[in-house]
């Protein structure tokens, strides 16, 4: 167990809707990453947030946002959904803003999103 | 910009033998390198990581790595392979905010 939560675990919707996923990080760490894992795409980087504030972008689509809350829990949005957004995404956290090997990611169960 | 490659898609490993991963980087820094696993329906776990000093690193799980800088490859390895072993294996390198995954390979461990 990483520390890291994120709910629902499974999510199943249509296209065209808007879902949101949660993820609260481990006890202490402040910084939020989000990743997508599609069969086609593979594990990419999406966004990540430091202490409530958007610090890094990745190949995240402009139909999808995140947020940091104050108590550091985040939320990913993704709206207009179509049938390629079915991924499992993942929610990381960290101790610091800065990366390298002194700032190991933990990493969520996951959700998976199924757009049918 | 960074990149990461595993040449091995799948492997398929007898329980008892060894197990040797392949990772190679580009990257024009001194990179620092990953490898997390990733069972059936489960999220990335850190097997090890390694950013400078002795260039074979241990891990958990009785994993190891090796980075040699003059083929820029990071393989992983492991004496002898468990059942539970079987997994998705992934080498990431990172810079001061993002990790980039490789492909990943899948490790099959059959009895």
């Amino acid at each position: 167990d990483s520390g890291v939560t994120q709910t629902p675990k499974h999510l199943i919707t249509a296209t065209g809707q808007r879902v949101t996923l949660r993820c609260s990080p481990r006890s202490g760490d402040l910084s939020v990453y989000w990743y997508q894992q599609s069969l086609d795409q593979g594990l990419q980087f999406l966004i990540q947030y430091y202490n409530g504030e958007e610090r890094a972008k990745g190949n995240i689509l402009e139909r999808f946002s995140a947020q940091q809350f104050p108590d550091l829990h985040s939320e990913l949005n993704l709206s207009s959904l179509e049938l390629g957004d079915s991924a499992l995404y993942f929610c990381a956290s960290s101790v610091t803003l800065a990366g390298g090997p002194y700032n190991e990611q933990f990493f969520g169960p996951g959700t998976r999103l199924t757009v049918l | 910009a960074q990149s990461v490659t595993q040449p091995d898609i799948h492997i398929t490993v007898s329980e008892g033998a060894s197990l040797e991963l392949r990772c190679n980087y580009s990257y024009g820094a001194t990179p620092y390198l990953f490898w997390y696993v990733q069972s059936p329906g489960q999220g990335l776990q850190l097997l090890l990581k390694y950013f400078s000093g002795d260039t074979l690193v241990q891990g958990i799980k009785g994993f190891e790595a090796e980075f040699k800088r003059s083929q820029s490859s990071f393989n992983l390895r492991k004496p002898s392979v468990h059942w539970s072993d079987a997994a998705e294996y992934f080498c990431v390198c990172s810079n001061d905010y993002k990790l980039s995954f490789g492909a990943g390979t899948t490790v099959t461990v059959r009895a």
